[in-house]
């Protein structure tokens, strides 16, 4: 398997723009998760799914964000509009239930 | 609430020393522990995880941890490390399929 994918790898966009992050899970892995990683406030949980279904997604800072899971296969993290303070790598987990989270390797958003 | 603290936030420590990085949860019943590295510029990758059974768990590279339930606590253990070891480490404890991450522990090993 060739492992959690996530695109783009790096974005780089003015404020105000509307960023959508992807992300492919291991096959057969039935949870998904977001998060964010920055130096100041670490590694965040913003949400996750469950059969594609979203379980909990109060990690989500504010409206501005947004995440879709429309199929076993594919999810999306939306922001719009973009701020600098979203800068920040932004990390897909997916799992089978009880087992250890797999990562994509990021994608790192810069925010000007 | 659900939460776990990791007792150091920057280890610095020279090569062959021994490590031991604290780790405790307030959940009740039933955890998961794992403990995830992320080497400079790469994304989280699996150490070691207890599920049952012997709460001493060996993961890669030489870590261990041990699990004890009445501490509540999941501390990782390596006796000599080396200089490829400098990476962040990362507590989580898993109960009803939700990993709660730790803040963190940023380990620099001198040369």
């Amino acid at each position: 398997d060739a492992g959690v994918i996530q695109s783009p790898r790096h974005e780089v966009t003015e404020m105000g723009q509307e960023v959508t992050l992807r992300c492919k899970p291991i096959s057969g892995h039935d949870y998904l998760f977001w998060y964010r990683q920055t130096m100041m406030r670490g590694l965040e949980l913003l949400i996750y799914f469950n059969n594609n279904v979203p379980i909990d997604d109060s990690g989500m800072p504010e409206d501005r964000f947004s995440a879709k899971m429309p199929n076993a296969s594919f999810s999306t993290l939306k922001i719009q509009p973009s701020e600098p303070r979203d800068s920040a790598v932004y990390f897909c987990a997916s799992t089978q239930s009880g087992y250890e989270q797999y990562f994509g390797p990021g994608t790192r958003l810069t925010v000007t | 609430a659900q939460s776990v603290s990791q007792h150091n936030h920057h280890v610095i420590l020279s090569e062959a020393a021994s490590l031991e990085l604290g780790c405790n949860y307030s959940y009740g019943g039933t955890v998961n522990l794992f403990w995830y590295v992320q080497y400079p510029g790469q994304h989280l990758q699996l150490l070691l995880k207890y599920f049952s059974g012997d709460p001493l768990v060996k993961g890669i590279k030489g870590f261990e941890a041990e699990f004890i339930k009445s501490k509540f606590s999941f501390n990782l253990r390596k006796p000599s490390v080396q200089w490829s070891d400098t990476a962040e480490y990362f507590c989580a404890p898993d109960r009803d399929d939700k990993i709660i991450f730790g803040k963190g522990t940023r380990l620099h090993i001198l040369p």
